[in-house]
């Protein structure tokens, strides 16, 4: 079926490393993709936004890559802090706007 | 910065029974959705509405659901006849109409069904 979904279930890194978190995706059509943040009882938030026209895009922080060859996702976070330790979930939709689809998500524990 | 606002924050239902689930997008936004996250699971998409209908269902969203814009502030998920499998974080989102494609969470209900 057509879903994202994500490499590993959890990544643990050291205060100050930089994190890359992955995600694969099998709809070839979607156009648009997103990762979100969630910390524990809170909801999704949003982290940085790609459409399939670029391959990178660079925010505070954070970049995503995005391989249309091989479909797949990134999210690299630069000296990663622990007010980073929280769920990433990458999700996809056809066309902005429409239903996302979201992976199940990687669990990212910073330790100082 | 504007939030997506949820009520309440838990809400605890006999089997059976209906309940309303409460969101208010951030103003000016036009486009509205209900997502839902079992405990431990990804998050599915449920419904998205615009210009006072559905644009857009999942599966999931069978006739026990219903939403309903009842004035210019609030949006709400109404469950008809909760089961158990109902338990779950039920998320709304906004977004707006002027070139920006995000979608913005509220900090969800969480549903229980005893």
């Amino acid at each position: 079926g057509e879903s994202v979904g994500l490499h590993l279930p959890t990544l643990s890194v050291q205060e100050g490393d930089n994190s890359i978190i992955n995600c694969a995706y099998s709809n070839s059509a979607s156009d648009y993709f997103i990762w979100y943040k969630q910390e524990s009882g809170k909801g999704p938030q949003f982290i940085i936004d790609i459409r399939s026209n670029m391959d990178k895009r660079q925010g505070q922080r954070v970049t995503v890559l995005l391989n249309k060859t091989v479909k797949h996702l990134s999210l690299q976070i630069a000296a990663t802090q622990p007010g980073d330790s929280a769920v990433y979930f990458c999700a996809e939709n056809k066309k902005a706007g429409t239903a996302l689809i979201f992976g199940k998500g990687t669990t990212l524990s910073v330790s100082s | 910065e504007p939030e997506v606002t949820q009520t309440p924050s838990h809400q605890v239902t006999q089997m059976g029974q209906e309940v309303i689930l409460r969101c208010v997008p951030i103003s000016n936004h036009l486009y509205f959705y209900w997502y839902r996250q079992i405990l431990g699971q990804k998050v599915e998409f449920l419904v998205s509405f615009y210009n006072n209908e559905i644009s857009e269902k999942s599966e999931i969203f069978d006739d026990q659901f219903s939403v309903e814009r009842p004035d210019g502030s609030n949006f709400t998920l109404k469950i008809r006849s909760t089961k158990l499998e109902d338990s779950a974080m039920y998320f709304c989102a906004s977004r707006t109409h002027r070139g920006r494609d995000e979608q913005f969470f509220g900090p969800g209900t969480r549903l229980t069904v005893l």
